[in-house]
């Protein structure tokens, strides 16, 4: 598949457990972030979005939290499973139509 | 749901030749997008359309131009291929509501300098 990234922070999680991924950005004008799957030899897949007025926003299975204060994001996977494994981008929309994407972090489930 | 058709998905050109990589939507979204993927980097814009003949510039656009003439073709040409432009290049159309970052993406395209 297509090389997505060779030196990617990871994360290895239980099947079954919890994973928490997190995200640091920078700008405070930023009016949406979301959460963007990758899974090896694909495009990226939304996830999930949080506007910049809320602090939580839940999904199937997932949780976004937002912290403004610290300008911090994080995913939260509930219960992970096998086809969970991929590579996670946050990204901020930072002018209007325009998405600035994060590096990525790989989540490895351990059957 | 949504489609994106990109071609070539796989290229390998000399340097300086010129390249055109093409995105073809099969529905009418009016925003559509060319990012670059390359390690380390995560995905970073090179330029965009808002419509038919309406374009403007990512963060990483020198060395790239794009057109499109249809709502449903986004083309991103190379003029003159250079190796640090070996990446993986995806198409995006915006399928969320105005200022969301809703996008749908393509599979990609593997383009190679030698």
């Amino acid at each position: 598949g297509e090389s997505v990234g060779l030196h990617l922070p990871t994360l290895s999680v239980q099947e079954g457990d919890n994973s928490i991924i997190n995200c640091a950005y920078s700008n405070s004008a930023s009016d949406y972030f979301i959460w963007y799957k990758q899974e090896s030899g694909k495009g990226p897949q939304f996830i999930i979005d949080i506007r910049s007025n809320m602090d939580k926003r839940q999904g199937q299975r997932v949780t976004v939290l937002l912290n403004k204060t610290v300008k911090h994001l994080s995913l939260q996977i509930a219960a992970t499973q096998p086809g969970d494994s991929a590579v996670y981008f946050c990204a901020e929309v930072v002018h209007s139509e325009k998405l600035t994407f994060g590096t990525g972090t790989r989540l490895t489930i351990i059957p | 749901d949504a489609g994106i058709t990109q071609s070539p998905r796989h290229k390998v050109t000399e340097t300086g030749t010129p390249v055109t990589l093409r995105c073809h939507q099969t529905e009418n979204h009016r925003y559509m997008y060319w990012y670059r993927q390359d390690p380390g980097h995560g995905l970073r814009l090179i330029h965009y359309s808002y419509g038919v003949k309406d374009t403007d510039k990512g963060e990483v656009s020198d060395g790239y131009s794009v057109s499109r003439s249809k709502t449903e073709d986004f083309l991103l040409t190379l003029e003159s291929a250079t190796s640090s432009q070996t990446s993986v290049y995806f198409c995006a159309i915006r399928t969320g509501p105005a200022g969301t970052g809703e996008l749908f993406f393509g599979e990609g395209s593997r383009l190679t300098v030698l």
